[in-house]
């Protein structure tokens, strides 16, 4: 079946460092790609989207490219802020039909001033 | 759009009482989707239904949990009798098309079993 695969946290950086976060996925067909953030005591909320092979999804700084060759769709942002301390979600959404959307464990963030 | 609506926000409740978790989904949207996230399991899928229609349930843990969509704007999802280890914080979420659009999730519900 379908899976996200992404890298462990929690993941701290400093204030203006550059972040990356992986993401890997397993799935037929050509899925769509999204990352989610989850500020404390707070839903999800999607942060960025690809639907096709070499789109780039992007918002607020943060970018991710589907790689269809390297099954991949990692984060990254040049510049983290205190304010990006979260934790992030990769999910994958089949094509078509009743099929479900996998998430991945989600990653903590944490940006220290 | 006053996006996902839940209730309650918080929720204490002592073990054996019957708990009933409320969702308003967007306007529009045809999908909707329980989860439950605790810090030992994760983000898990209990239910989700297809205009109306409960389309897999496989992720519901046992017979005191159930889940209902009487209407495309309104879903509850009820627990009896609950038991602490239910403890955790339950999230609705709406799609319209998830392949493009992905979900919309609400503030979820804070459920405590003491």
């Amino acid at each position: 079946g379908d899976s996200v695969t992404q890298m462990e946290g929690p993941v701290t950086l400093s204030e203006e460092a550059f972040l990356t976060i992986n993401c890997t996925y397993t799935a037929t067909g050509y899925p769509s790609l999204f990352w989610y953030v989850q500020y404390p005591g707070e839903g999800l909320q999607l942060l960025l989207k690809a639907t096709k092979a070499d789109d780039k999804g992007s918002n607020k700084g943060f970018e991710a490219t589907y790689r269809k060759e390297t099954t991949s769709f990692h984060l990254e942002k040049g510049s983290v802020q205190v304010s990006d301390s979260a934790v992030y979600f990769c999910a994958l959404s089949p094509p078509g039909g009743y099929q479900k959307v996998t998430f991945g464990t989600g990653t903590k963030l944490q940006v220290i001033p | 759009d006053a996006g996902v609506i839940q209730s309650p926000r918080h929720e204490v409740t002592e073990m054996g009482q019957e708990v009933t978790l409320r969702c308003k989904p967007i306007s529009g949207h045809n999908s909707l989707f329980w989860y439950r996230q605790t810090m030992m399991r994760g983000l898990e899928l209990l239910i989700y239904f297809n205009n109306n229609v409960p389309i897999d349930d496989s992720g519901m843990p046992e017979d005191r949990f159930s889940a209902k969509m009487p209407n495309a704007s309104f879903s509850t999802l009820k627990i009896q009798p609950s038991e602490p280890r239910d403890s955790a914080v339950y999230f609705c979420a709406s799609s319209l098309d998830r392949a493009n659009y992905g979900y919309t999730f609400g503030s979820g519900t804070r459920l405590t079993v003491v």
